[in-house]
């Protein structure tokens, strides 16, 4: 059972450009949860999602920033026009939707680690 | 609002040596408490959970925290270190409502020398 998938490791954007992260969860899991840590911090909560759906955002910039968790296929953390503030590491975290304890097993990948030149 | 401290940065320790990293949160409802490690360029791995009942949990490799509600503490203990605990310790809270949306601490460096 592959763990959380997050592709690519290592993304390397010149400002104004675009980047895109991908995630995809766990075996099972329809609850995708993205956090970013910037250098010589914890992680910072970004959004929640489920399948085809925004549950909270309340963590994401109000510019620039997109999520979305299609129906098939991986979660996708978009960053449009990067800007160097925007260099840290992105992780991907996620959970079951059912089950006893499910709000309380959120899995994380390895992170995709965004540089900005 | 939850908020967690994480008052040491970093913690020298000699192998085999006790260590405890400290964890205080604050919340003005009930939280969920959690300890992750972070091994370098790696993601997050669980380490142990408090949800409810026993104070003390206990975790693999004889990692335990002990939940204090007097003092809003859920500090870790790892009783003998080993040069492969080298890496960063994060504190969590999340509301035991809903989904698990996570604050974390600022993590605490464990550097264990031979």
């Amino acid at each position: 059972n592959a763990g959380v998938m997050q592709n690519p490791r290592h993304l390397v954007r010149r400002r104004g450009q675009e980047a895109r992260l991908r995630c995809s969860p766990m075996k099972g899991h329809s609850h995708v949860y993205w956090y970013r840590q910037l250098p010589e911090e914890g992680l910072k909560f970004m959004v929640y999602l489920q399948k085809e759906n925004i549950i909270d955002e309340s963590g994401m910039p109000k510019e620039r920033f997109s999520a979305e968790f299609p129906k098939e296929g991986p979660s996708i953390l978009r960053i449009q026009q990067v800007v160097r503030g925007d260099s840290a590491a992105y992780f991907c975290a996620s959970s079951p939707g059912t089950g006893r304890e499910w709000n309380t097993e959120a899995f994380f990948g390895q992170g995709t680690r965004l540089t900005v030149v | 609002a939850q908020s967690v401290t994480q008052l040491d940065s970093q913690v020298p320790v000699f192998e085999e040596a006790p260590v405890e990293l400290r964890c205080n949160y604050s919340s003005s409802v009930s939280v969920y408490l959690f300890w992750y490690v972070q091994y370098p360029n790696q993601g997050l791995q669980l380490l142990l959970k408090y949800l409810s009942g026993s104070t003390l949990v206990k975790g693999i490799n004889g990692f335990e925290a002990e939940f204090n509600k007097s003092q809003t503490s859920f500090h870790l203990r790892i009783p003998s270190v080993h040069i492969s605990d080298t890496a960063e310790y994060f504190c969590a809270v999340s509301l035991n409502t809903g989904f698990q949306k996570l604050v974390f601490g600022t993590g605490t460096r464990l550097l264990v020398s031979p």
